[in-house]
């Protein structure tokens, strides 16, 4: 089973290029959510989707846009890519109330 | 602000020795207490939860003890193992919002052999 796959693992980006994190789930779940990980902040909301087509803001959605058109796919996109948003980004689905994690993406932004 | 606070940052235990770590709330609309876990390189796995009509939840070496009146919850590891060497985040989410999670922010646990 490959349950939430995130690609690329790992990226750098110069300061105010865009770029799409994409993850996907083969789990048929219809609840997503996208999180940042920092040192010392723990895990972050970013956006979450509680089925195709409906999107909603989390702690932390600034800079970021999502979008989900498949129950499958919830891709994370940067627009215009700033330092603060060097991270370890994580996208999630969920059965009942628990979260399955996919392995990250590291961005470094310069 | 941080709605969980968790501690310690790092924790150095033995083998065989129990491993605790704490969390504390403010948001007393939270009704949904999970722990997860992380290895390096991986995404977070829920280890075990809790609910605050109860006090206590276990699950093999792992131990949840939760205080209602305090608002604070703790993970027990009994018999640490290396194995177990891993970060772990305290989480907590509302009721109707049980998806929407608020993590604390990790203590990263070594098990020494």
């Amino acid at each position: 089973n490959a349950g939430v796959t995130q690609t690329p693992k790992f990226q750098v980006l110069k300061t105010g290029q865009s770029m799409t994190l994409q993850c996907a789930q083969d789990m048929n779940h219809e609840y997503m959510s996208w999180y940042r990980q920092d040192p010392g902040m723990g895990l972050r909301l970013i956006h979450y989707s509680v089925g195709a087509g409906i999107t909603d803001q989390g702690e932390v959605p600034n800079g970021y846009n999502v979008s989900r058109s498949t129950t499958e796919d919830f891709p994370l996109r940067l627009l215009s890519a700033a330092p603060s948003q060097t991270s370890v980004y994580f996208c999630a689905s969920y059965w009942n109330t628990e979260a399955f994690f996919g392995q990250g993406t590291r961005l470094t932004v310069v | 602000q941080q709605q969980v606070k968790q501690s310690p940052q790092s924790l150095i235990v033995q083998k065989g020795g129990i491993s605790i770590i704490n969390c504390a709330y403010e948001n007393t609309a939270f009704d949904y207490f999970p722990w997860y876990q992380q290895f390096p390189g991986k995404g977070p796995a829920l280890l075990i939860a809790i609910r605050p009509d109860v006090s206590e939840k276990k699950e093999g070496r792992f131990t949840i003890s939760f205080n209602k009146s305090a608002k604070q919850f703790s993970l027990h590891i009994m018999d640490s193992q290396p194995g177990d060497s891993a970060t772990y985040f305290c989480a907590a989410s509302m009721k109707g919002s049980a998806r929407q999670l608020t993590f604390g922010s990790g203590t990263q646990l070594t098990v020494l052999p």
